[in-house]
């Protein structure tokens, strides 16, 4: 089966480092993303990890573990607007081709 | 480069009425899904597709709710008979033919039965 867990929600302060953690246990792994949702918009691309590893893109890093099967995205000096849900999200290939499975996304709303 | 689109933004129904929600993919993307999400609640898969041909349809509930990408024109996703049930937020993604990347979002459409 197909499970993803990420914690429901997280404050953090403005300027301060927060880490989202993400578990996840899936037949055909191929990769994983993070995205960003804003209430009520689409979702954005931030990162991508096929290897394991630390990716970094600005103030978004994501680390991978696939022996472990988990994930985290780190956020450095936090900004009032990176107040959104994150969705960590697994390709799985075990049919043939590439699907996305979403865990429930972390709400994170950051205070001054 | 126009990316994902969807129409109409919002919808509303009432209970036993269609709706018929559109996606046009980002230009060259051949690859189109269909997700749902409901209030507080993260994406749920339905449908992929690509054109004229549907590819995993395990997510769709299996009475009321369709698919299609023709070969010309958007995709639509179309309930029959809607519920209060059905109210969500249904969100179209696009990917290039080679499927490798991230799979670009649409705005999503709103769909409300009263």
């Amino acid at each position: 089966g197909q499970n993803i867990d990420q914690p429901t929600e997280m404050t953090a302060t403005e300027g301060a480092i927060v880490q989202i953690n993400c578990t996840y246990q899936t037949s055909g792994f191929n990769g994983l993303f993070w995205y960003q949702q804003h209430a009520g918009e689409a979702p954005t691309f931030l990162s991508y990890n096929v290897l394991d590893g630390l990716e970094e893109k600005g103030r978004f890093s994501s680390f991978l573990s696939r022996s472990k099967g988990y994930s985290y995205l780190l956020l450095k000096e936090l900004q009032m607007k990176d107040s959104a849900s994150y969705l960590c999200a697994v390709r799985d290939s075990s049919g043939g081709y590439n699907k996305l499975i979403f865990g429930a996304g972390t709400r994170l709303a950051v205070h001054p | 480069n126009a990316g994902v689109m969807q129409n109409p933004r919002h919808l509303v129904r009432r209970r036993g009425q269609e709706a018929r929600l559109r996606c046009s993919p980002m230009k060259g993307h051949s690859h189109v899904y269909w997700y749902r999400q409901l209030p507080e609640e993260g994406l749920k898969f339905m449908v992929y597709l690509q054109k004229e041909n549907i590819i995993d349809e395990s997510g769709m509930p299996k009475e009321r709710f369709s698919a299609e990408f023709p070969k010309e024109g958007p995709s639509i996703l179309r309930i029959q008979q809607v519920v209060r049930g059905d109210s969500a937020a249904y969100f179209c993604a696009s990917s290039p033919a080679t499927q490798t990347y991230e799979q670009y979002f649409g705005p999503g459409t709103r769909l409300t039965v009263t």
